[in-house]
């Protein structure tokens, strides 16, 4: 079956550069979701969006922004990087309208390092 | 995820089986979840129970949920080596917000 995809799976940056992570979701799934997992924490969420407008906003810093395209795929837009960005990027998607239950499902990550 | 606590270590025996705890706070919570990380990779859906059920059964995994203490756990039988992984619980919000535990780390050993 078709999972989430995300690229790129690894990025390495600098300070105060930009970064764009890019998120698949499954096919038929109208909803995305950004997590942000830095080292030995729990996920946290940062964004959502169903059916291409933004549903939801979680602890992302006003550097971050992001988007979902007509054809559902969503992309977050990282600028004036910093250190403390380091982390591990998750989207995730579902099928939400009209569903009776509303299950995540993730894709591998994009690892991103600030230098 | 201050909302959900979990114990962040567990240590089994390789055949035993292990049971993970969970507390939540947020009783409109319909869904729970228990995701599994391996080292590296990502969140990997094991299972979920719907909010009005006791107990759900999925060949090695058993949920139990009491609701009155929001308790949630998640029992793996006859434990294995590809078990070692975080496991996560996580509640969802009405808005579709997962909030996670801090995750239990669990190493199998022979």
């Amino acid at each position: 079956a078709a999972g989430v995809i995300q690229s790129p799976r690894h990025l390495i940056k600098e300070k105060r550069e930009t970064a764009t992570l890019k998120c698949y979701p499954i096919p038929r799934h109208d909803t995305v979701y950004w997590y942000q997992q830095g080292p030995g924490q729990d996920p946290q969420f940062l964004i959502s969006f169903y059916e291409k407008m933004q549903s939801d906003k979680g602890s992302i810093p006003d550097r971050f922004s992001a988007q979902q395209f007509s054809d559902y795929h969503s992309e977050l837009n990282m600028s004036s990087l910093e250190l403390g960005d380091s982390a591990l990027y998750f989207c995730a998607s579902s099928h939400t309208s009209g569903a009776l239950e509303v299950t995540q499902y993730f894709g591998p990550g994009t690892r991103l390092l600030v230098l | 995820g201050e909302d959900v606590e979990q114990s962040l270590f567990l240590s089994v025996r390789e055949g035993d089986s292990s049971v993970i705890n969970c507390t939540y706070t947020d009783s409109s919570s319909t869904y729970l979840y228990w995701y599994k990380q391996e080292p590296g990779a990502g969140l990997q859906l094991l299972t979920y129970i719907f909010s009005n059920m006791d107990m759900k059964q999925d060949q090695r995994l058993t949920v139990l949920l009491n609701k009155k203490d929001k308790h949630l756990s998640l029992r793996i039988a006859d434990t294995q080596t590809g078990d070692s992984a975080i496991y996560f619980c996580a509640e969802i919000s009405n808005d579709y917000k997962l909030s996670f535990g801090a995750g239990t780390t669990v190493t199998v050993r022979a």
